[in-house]
């Protein structure tokens, strides 16, 4: 079993419309929850960082992480084309401290224009 | 833009080789880690740096070391190279070690190409 689990999609959406991203994670050690945005070729660009269980909002972006489930979503609000990219979960469990962040494979975002 | 600056941006060697990359973290930052993304492993954490000493070891392999100088710029040196060493390599450095403001950010990466 890996310590992160993330479905690659592609996933394919209609502009406007909500999209779920999610990851599970089997290693309850892990404190510390983020999603990065990558693009074809492009380094991963950090949008959302969380501590612990609870949600956090940013715009059009929402995190939300349940430790208990040991799951993590995104919700993409009023998707743009732009937002088509590989959105990639990650965590760590000391926030950056001394240890890396592990990731999950990445889902490969679709929003049809 | 990051703030993180890695080069080359791309190479391309031969099998048995030794390259270097190179990632100056964005200005102040003191932590420095070093990633490999390939198809079929995704992004997997190789080592960390932080103000010039080794702090964590991820899934790094014997032929590959790294280092950071002092002024905060770190190398990844990848020896005696096989064609599966051919991947992405990106740097990403955060404010921190053992602080609460410690969000990595990624630079664009060297893709290597063992050929």
């Amino acid at each position: 079993q890996k310590e992160v689990e993330q479905d690659p999609g592609p996933l394919s959406v209609p502009e406007g419309a909500i999209v779920s991203l999610n990851c599970t994670y089997s290693n309850s050690a892990f404190q510390y929850f983020m999603w990065y945005r990558q693009y074809s070729r492009k380094g991963p660009e950090l949008l959302m960082y969380t501590y612990s269980s609870g949600n956090k909002e940013d715009g059009r972006f929402t995190a939300q992480v349940d430790k208990s489930s040991k799951y993590i979503s995104l919700f993409i609000r009023d998707s743009q084309p732009s937002d088509s990219a590989t959105y990639l979960c990650a965590m760590s469990f000391s926030g950056g401290g001394a240890d890396g962040l592990t990731f999950g494979k990445g889902t490969h975002l679709i929003i049809q224009p | 833009d990051s703030g993180v600056t890695q080069t080359p941006k791309h190479l391309i060697t031969a099998t048995g080789q030794r390259v270097t990359l190179r990632c100056s973290p964005r200005s102040g930052d003191l932590s420095v880690y070093w990633y490999q993304q390939s198809l079929d492993q995704g992004l997997q954490f190789l080592i960390q740096y932080y103000n010039g000493e080794e702090r964590a070891k991820g899934n790094i392999l014997e032929r590959f070391s790294a280092q950071q100088f002092p002024d905060l710029h770190s190398e990844l040196n990848l020896s005696s190279l096989e064609l599966g060493d051919s991947a992405l390599y990106f740097c990403a450095s955060s404010a921190h070690a053992d602080g609460k403001n410690t969000e990595a950010f990624f630079g664009q990466g060297t893709r290597l190409t063992v050929v």
